[in-house]
């Protein structure tokens, strides 16, 4: 069973406030760690795929960090929004797996 | 056409029903996933389907039976199903085979309620 934790569980912050968030995974086998932004009744968006250690993405105000020596990536947004109130879940992939883990996600709640 | 699109949305079932969840691509995603998650849980897989051939089955009870009958299709048949299988599933592909670590794209999801 792979452990992948996130950090913290849930996350309220007020408009315009920039905040992250960590995910925490194994630091062996490591193949892929991908973001995903789950809205309530809709599907899970694909935020980034991230392979190389010390990877940098960025999409807009949200920015992602991957440490695979260490085992953790960082999930930052800037400014945050109201629109951008939903679940954050990371999964990583190990080396050799067809297997996706999912980590426990954090919910973030942005207060206009 | 980015979709993948689910039916139905939510299913209420008696343990002695027999149903099926239904799940279509047409993004010529080789590898097709159910997830199941319950509340305040993240999503656990039960199975992948790579090129249409089963490839992963995550120890899950044989009533839940999963069809891949062409590769834009992935079904989930119920039978004898419990209470404690209520909960969200989720149908999923990727380009590409299941091992290849691309971007996951997920339906909505269909809510079952065992009564």
């Amino acid at each position: 069973i792979l452990n992948v934790e996130q950090s913290p569980q849930s996350l309220h912050v007020q408009e315009g406030d920039s905040t992250n968030f960590t995910c925490s995974f194994p630091s062996s086998n490591f193949y892929a760690l991908h973001w995903y932004r789950w809205e309530t009744a809709k599907s899970p968006e694909a935020l980034f795929v991230m392979t190389l250690n010390g990877d940098e993405k960025k999409k807009g105000r949200i920015s992602a960090t991957l440490n695979t020596k260490e085992g953790y990536s960082y999930l930052y947004i800037k400014g945050s929004q109201p629109e951008d109130s939903a679940t954050y879940l990371c999964a990583f992939i190990a080396g050799g797996y067809q297997k996706v883990t999912f980590g426990t996600g954090t919910k973030l709640q942005v207060i206009p | 056409d980015t979709e993948v699109t689910q039916t139905p949305k939510h299913l209420v079932m008696g343990m002695t029903n027999k149903k099926s969840l239904k799940c279509e691509q047409h993004m010529g995603h080789r590898a097709m996933y159910w997830y199941k998650q319950k509340a305040k849980k993240p999503p656990e897989l039960m199975f992948v389907y790579s090129y249409e051939k089963l490839s992963i089955n995550e120890s899950v009870p044989s009533r839940f039976s999963p069809e891949c009958p062409n590769s834009s299709l992935l079904n989930l048949h119920l039978h004898a199903l419990q209470p404690e299988d209520s909960a969200l599933y989720l149908c999923a592909s990727s380009p590409g085979g299941a091992d290849s670590g691309n971007t996951i794209y997920f339906g909505e999801g269909s809510w079952l309620t065992v009564v």
